[in-house]
C-alpha cells in the first residue's frame, strides 16, 4: 500500500542544522502536495509546513518560518525538511504526510525523531 | 495566533456515545475550515478518520460520524469499543496554513 518513510533524525545541539527526508512509494508522488507535522514528547500534533505537488508553493507555521525549508525532488520521490537554527523546543517526532483533497492529509509516515539538546 | 481548542480529556463507558468538539479562536467553525479528524494510539502515527467535516475514509468505523455542532466541528463515537481508547485530533484549514487542535484523550472505562 501507499508508504512514507522518514529518516534523518538525530541528536543535535541548539543552533545546529539537520535535514530530514521522506521517501514515498506506491503512489504517484509528483501529483500530490506534501506536509511535515511534528509532535513534541507527550504533546499534541503541530502542523509545520506544506509544499505543492510541483514545489512551486510553500507555506510554513509561524514557529518555523525563516528557519525551516520544505522542498522536494520528484525524480527521487523524496520530500525534505531542512532545519536550521534548531532550538530545544524543536525536539519532536517529525512526520511527513500526504496532502489529500479538501485541505487535509491522509497518509502518514511513522516519523523520525529529532532531539535538540545541549 | 490562531488557537484550535478540544476537550483535553473525556471518559465514556463501553457501548456508550461520546462527542468530541473542535473550536476556533477566530469564531464559529464552518465547512470553509474543512475540519478533519485523526486518531492516534500510543506509539503509532496518526490515522485519518474524516475530512471535509463529514467525509469518511473507507476504514473509518461506521459508528463514527463527523458534523458541525453549535459553531464547532464535532466527532461522535457511538457504541464505543475498548479499542476506541486513543487521542483524537482535529485539523482546521485557515487559507494556506493548517492548525491542529490540542487533542482529546478518550478513555473507555
Amino acid at each position: 500500500q501507499v508508504q512514507l518513510v522518514e529518516s534523518g533524525g538525530g541528536v543535535v545541539q541548539p543552533g545546529e542544522s539537520l535535514r530530514l527526508s521522506c521517501v514515498a512509494s506506491r503512489f504517484i508522488f509528483d501529483t500530490y502536495g506534501m506536509h511535515w507535522v511534528r509532535q513534541a514528547p507527550g504533546k499534541g500534533l503541530e502542523w509545520v509546513a506544506v509544499i505543492s505537488y510541483d514545489g512551486s508553493k510553500r507555506d510554513y507555521a509561524d514557529s518555523v518560518k525563516g528557519r525551516f525549508t520544505i522542498s522536494r525532488d520528484n525524480s527521487k520521490n523524496t520530500l525534505y525538511l531542512e532545519m536550521s537554527g534548531l532550538r530545544v523546543d524543536d525536539t519532536a517526532i517529525y512526520y511527513c504526510a500526504r496532502d489529500w483533497t479538501d485541505y487535509t492529509v491522509d497518509v502518514w509516515g511513522r516519523g523520525t525523531t529529532v532531539n535538540v539538546s545541549s | 495566533q490562531t488557537v484550535v481548542t478540544q476537550e483535553p480529556s473525556l471518559t465514556v463507558s463501553p457501548g456508550g456515545t461520546v462527542t468530541l468538539t473542535c473550536a476556533s479562536s477566530t469564531g464559529a467553525v464552518t465547512s470553509d475550515y474543512y475540519p478533519s479528524w485523526f486518531q492516534q494510539k500510543p506509539g503509532q502515527a496518526p490515522r485519518a478518520l474524516f475530512y471535509s467535516t463529514t467525509k469518511k475514509y473507507f476504514r473509518t468505523p461506521a459508528r463514527f460520524s463527523g458534523s458541525l455542532l453549535g459553531g464547532k466541528a464535532a466527532l461522535t463515537l457511538s457504541s464505543v469499543q475498548p479499542e476506541d481508547e486513543a487521542d483524537y485530533y482535529c485539523l482546521l484549514y485557515f487559507g494556506g496554513i493548517w492548525v491542529f487542535g490540542g487533542g482529546t484523550k478518550l478513555t473507555v472505562l
